[in-house]
């Protein structure tokens, strides 16, 4: 069975700082890895997905994240955050494609500061 | 992608009644999910609605208490039946289209059981 595990529970950081949210996943297949962000009284909203092919992905609000298969993480990275960045960050991973049944971490919450 | 509508987007219930949430998504779609989102904590996986049959339930989630339906490819309902304080949550309903590795979300119906 897969399983998430995002580390950190809650990241404070300053305005124009770089960042990086923990996710570590576990599973004996090949998996399929995706970031979703929730705004405050919010859906979730995708940032990125691994499906194949490189292993470093580009997502919206130019968040990045690299999938790391040896060490089987697949950490968010942003250069320079925003205010606007404040949000709960969840890390999921699937082992279908087709059909789509994630399971995911207990979340991340980014709070930025000035 | 798929935008998804939930209603209501809150409600506060007494315990023992019951609830019926609706999603709508506005195309197509082969997959439809819903989640729950207890306070402070991450999205866990109720079911899977299925088109004109019964729901697939996860572990520790009984059609008696949440029974499903999806009676079209666009809409689904989701009910909470005979409410307790434990049932306080945020319901999520999530919808996959095609083979894109990607899940969308409705905003959610954040539910309070008093």
């Amino acid at each position: 069975a897969q399983s998430v595990t995002q580390l950190d529970s809650q990241v404070p950081v300053f305005e124009e700082a770089p960042v990086e949210l923990r996710c570590n996943y576990s599973s004996s297949v090949s998996v399929y890895l995706f970031w979703y962000v929730q705004y405050p009284n919010q859906g979730l909203q995708l940032l990125l997905k691994y499906l194949s092919g490189s292993t470093l992905v580009k997502g919206i609000n130019g968040f990045e994240a690299e999938f790391n298969k040896s060490q089987t993480s697949f950490h968010l990275r942003k250069p320079s955050v925003h205010i606007s960045d404040t949000a709960e960050y969840f890390c999921a991973v699937s082992d279908h494609l087709g059909f789509q049944k994630l399971v995911f971490g207990t979340g991340t919450r980014l709070l930025v500061s000035p | 992608s798929a935008v998804i509508s939930q209603k209501p987007s809150r409600d506060i219930c007494q315990r023992g009644t019951s609830l019926t949430i609706q999603c709508q998504v506005d195309s197509q779609v082969t997959m439809m999910f819903w989640y729950r989102q207890q306070p402070g904590q991450s999205l866990t996986l109720i079911a899977t609605a299925n088109q004109g049959s019964e729901a697939t339930y996860e572990s520790g989630f009984v059609i008696d208490k949440f029974p499903i339906s999806r009676p079209n490819l666009t809409f689904s309902t989701l009910t909470v039946s005979n409410m307790s304080p434990e049932d306080s949550s945020i319901y999520l309903c999530s919808a996959q289209g095609h083979n894109t590795g990607e899940l969308f979300f409705g905003e959610g119906s954040r539910l309070t059981v008093l």
